[in-house]
């Protein structure tokens, strides 16, 4: 299974653009990118998921390098609201058939200044 | 929009006590996860389960045990709770169909063990 590191924490001021990016190096033909986030007292929450190229959403971006070893999730126009703690986890679904094992790590807390 | 819920949100018990965290999903999802999370280690998988009656092995299964009733009702039980048993309790579930694989998180149990 692929490792993923991420950097431990940024800070933006509300209104920007934040980007945060996630490295997979050893991630394998079949694993999928997903990114979640967890605000303090709440359980994770889906954010995006992607396999390559660039995908998009109502809440963000996420743009996956040609190699697939890196990714970068892009929250546009940042609110007090999006501060959290940002995960992003490799899995590999075409192994594990139906079962969606996700594997969290430390994630990348996003403070947001007024 | 899924709805996982838990109860309780918090408890405490005594070492060697038994207790029972209880979760429901309202969205006919077959997989149900119980986590938990601690400071340094993110969420890390206790059991799951793919169906009613269907139980399966985490990452760290000892010291805890789980009943899937029906397919809306997931329990995870601490027969002879432990001070390392203290953390906080996620249950999800995800129904996954074609390419999302998401899971939906519930607001989580705060659990200490005196």
């Amino acid at each position: 299974l692929a490792k993923t590191t991420q950097p431990p924490s940024m800070e933006a001021y509300e209104g920007q653009e934040v980007n945060v990016s996630c490295s997979h190096t050893n991630i394998a033909t079949s694993e999928y990118i997903y990114w979640y986030r967890q605000v303090p007292h709440q359980g994770p929450q889906f954010i995006i998921q992607g396999y390559k190229d660039y995908v998009v959403n109502e809440v963000a971006s996420l743009f996956i390098s040609a190699d697939r070893k890196l990714s970068t999730l892009s929250l546009p126009w940042v609110s007090l609201r999006d501060a959290a703690v940002y995960y992003c986890i490799v899995t590999d679904i075409l192994l594990s058939g139906s079962f969606n094992k996700l594997t969290f790590g430390a994630g990348t807390r996003l403070a947001v200044c007024p | 929009e899924a709805a996982v819920t838990q109860s309780p949100r918090n408890k405490v018990t005594v070492t060697g006590g038994n207790v029972t965290l209880s979760c429901r999903q309202t969205n006919s999802h077959n997989y149900m996860y119980w986590y938990r999370q601690d400071t340094g280690h993110g969420l890390r998988l206790i059991h799951y389960s793919y169906g009613a009656g269907n139980l399966q092995i985490g990452d760290v299964p000892d010291g805890y045990k789980a009943t899937r009733t029906t397919q809306e009702d997931f329990f995870l039980l601490l027969e002879l709770a432990s001070p390392s048993q203290t953390s906080l309790y996620f249950c999800a579930s995800s129904d996954p169909t074609g390419d999302s694989y998401e899971q939906y998180f519930g607001p989580g149990t705060r659990l200490t063990v005196l």
